[in-house]
């Protein structure tokens, strides 16, 4: 398809248990980010990858959390010894240049539960 | 920490009325953007209204833009029932990072 798609669309797991979220964004796009959005609320900014570079990863809440875009394309946010706080929607967004003046366009998210 | 607020945080309105949504932001922006989203979808871009810019148009939407009062309004005439979505303001700093508001749930009834 033509446009971002995140798997899986749907993850469960058990405290203590490793993760590993992926993002495939739209063929081209240069920039690409991780938000987390918690229910009732707007998305959250994690991570920032421009091409393979990870140039921003400020909003990553701890260092549990890892994400890499090695060849440019395709991401994966893992996030190790999940906490119940953890339990979210993780929304994938890519756009086609850098910088501010670009709408992004996002994935339907993976739905997170940590039980 | 979210930069933006939505009001109001929910609206139910009949189809056919026009539904306004007011954001309002904290620190100076490059630009605006709303975003709309479907119950368990991923957010979907509506407009983008730069700071130097007041009002802009897009089909049924309308966007306005006030950097003194640093608040937004999106309004949708004629609203329709596939119109029920959450409505969220986003805004950049010039740079990549977008910060968004904690949106408005608008439910039209049919």
């Amino acid at each position: 398809g033509a446009g971002v798609s995140q798997s899986p669309r749907y993850k469960v797991a058990k405290r203590g248990q490793d993760v590993a979220l992926r993002c495939d964004p739209i063929s081209g796009h240069v920039s690409l980010f991780w938000y987390q959005q918690a229910l009732g609320q707007g998305p959250e900014f994690l991570t920032y990858f421009q091409n393979e570079a990870q140039l921003d990863k400020s909003g990553l809440p701890s260092d549990r959390f890892f994400a890499e875009r090695p060849e440019g394309s395709v991401s994966t946010l893992k996030i190790q010894r999940t906490q119940q706080e953890d339990s979210a929607v993780y929304l994938c967004a890519s756009s086609f240049l850098q910088g501010a003046n670009q709408p992004q366009h996002f994935g339907d998210g993976t739905r997170l539960s940590i039980l | 920490s979210q930069q933006g607020e939505e009001d109001p945080q929910a609206l139910s309105i009949q189809e056919g009325e026009n539904a306004t949504m007011n954001c309002s932001y904290k620190t100076s922006i490059n630009n605006l953007q709303w975003y709309r989203q479907n119950s368990g979808r991923g957010l979907v871009h509506l407009i983008l209204i730069r700071s130097n810019e007041r009002e802009k148009h897009s089909g049924r939407l309308r966007v306005t833009l006030d950097t003194s009062k640093k608040s937004s309004s999106l309004l949708i005439t004629a609203s329709r029932a596939a119109d029920t979505a959450s409505y969220f303001c986003a805004t950049d700093d010039s740079s990549y990072k977008l910060i968004f508001g904690s949106g408005t749930r608008l439910l039209v009834r049919p």
